[in-house]
């Protein structure tokens, strides 16, 4: 079975600071990929950046970048220069990519972040 | 672009009624999920589908089935709505596990109130 755990409920950051988003996971598979979603207060659900389990590099999307560390089974999501679009609920997901669990998408409870300006 | 479609946007139902959520999807995805997000909750798994005609149960699927009759389409039923089915849900859709970036793209999401 996987898990997302998310122990952030809410988080404050400064308008231009950097802010970290943890996500720790726990699986059994080997072949694996580890998903950020972004829920503004409008309610969609908005693809953030991908990982797998088997990439050596740490991905990175425009100001978002995942710090994967594998023997801890972390995937933090890092945001840089926060602006105050980025206050919104968000999600950290898993799916595994071979074998019985790789159909179902697990999401963890999520992260608020507010932005002060 | 319609990408994922739910119908309805909100619908409040009374104790007992019935009713379907509509999923379109013009992606040609094989997967399709619904999901409901509670507040503190995240958003759970009710049922999910591999394809056309397929389907299973997810972490929370009493009190719901679902249908895939067509490859573009899956309906989550609720024959008897309860008060506790009160969430907002959310259908998605994938492209099948062996593609290097999977991620899901997901409906705007159904308001449902049960009084």
């Amino acid at each position: 079975a996987q898990k997302i755990t998310q122990t952030q409920p809410g988080m404050f950051v400064q308008e231009k600071e950097a802010v970290t988003l943890d996500c720790t996971y726990d699986t059994s598979d080997q072949s694996y990929g580890l998903f950020w979603y972004k829920q503004p207060s409008s309610g969609e659900m908005i693809f953030l950046i991908y990982q797998g389990s088997y990439d050596e590099q740490n991905a990175t999307e425009g100001r978002y970048s995942l710090n994967f560390q594998k023997a801890r089974k972390s995937a933090n999501l890092v945001i840089s220069a926060s602006q105050l679009g980025d206050s919104a609920m968000y999600f950290c997901a898993m799916r595994s990519l071979r074998g019985a669990g790789s159909y179902q998408l697990t999401f963890g409870k999520g992260t608020k972040l507010s932005v002060i300006p | 672009n319609a990408g994922v479609t739910q119908t309805p946007k909100f619908r409040v139902l009374k104790t007992g009624q019935s009713m379907t959520l509509l999923c379109a999807q013009d992606m040609n995805h094989e997967y399709m999920y619904w999901y409901r997000q509670d507040p503190g909750m995240g958003l759970r798994l009710i049922h999910y589908s591999v394809g056309e005609g397929t389907t299973a149960k997810g972490e929370v699927p009493d009190g719901y089935n679902v249908s895939r009759l067509k490859k573009q389409n899956f309906l989550l039923g609720l024959e008897s709505a309860a008060p506790s089915q009160t969430s907002v849900y959310f259908c998605a859709s994938s492209y099948p596990r062996t593609g290097r970036t999977t991620e899901a793209f997901f409906g705007q999401g159904t308001r449902l109130t049960v009084v």
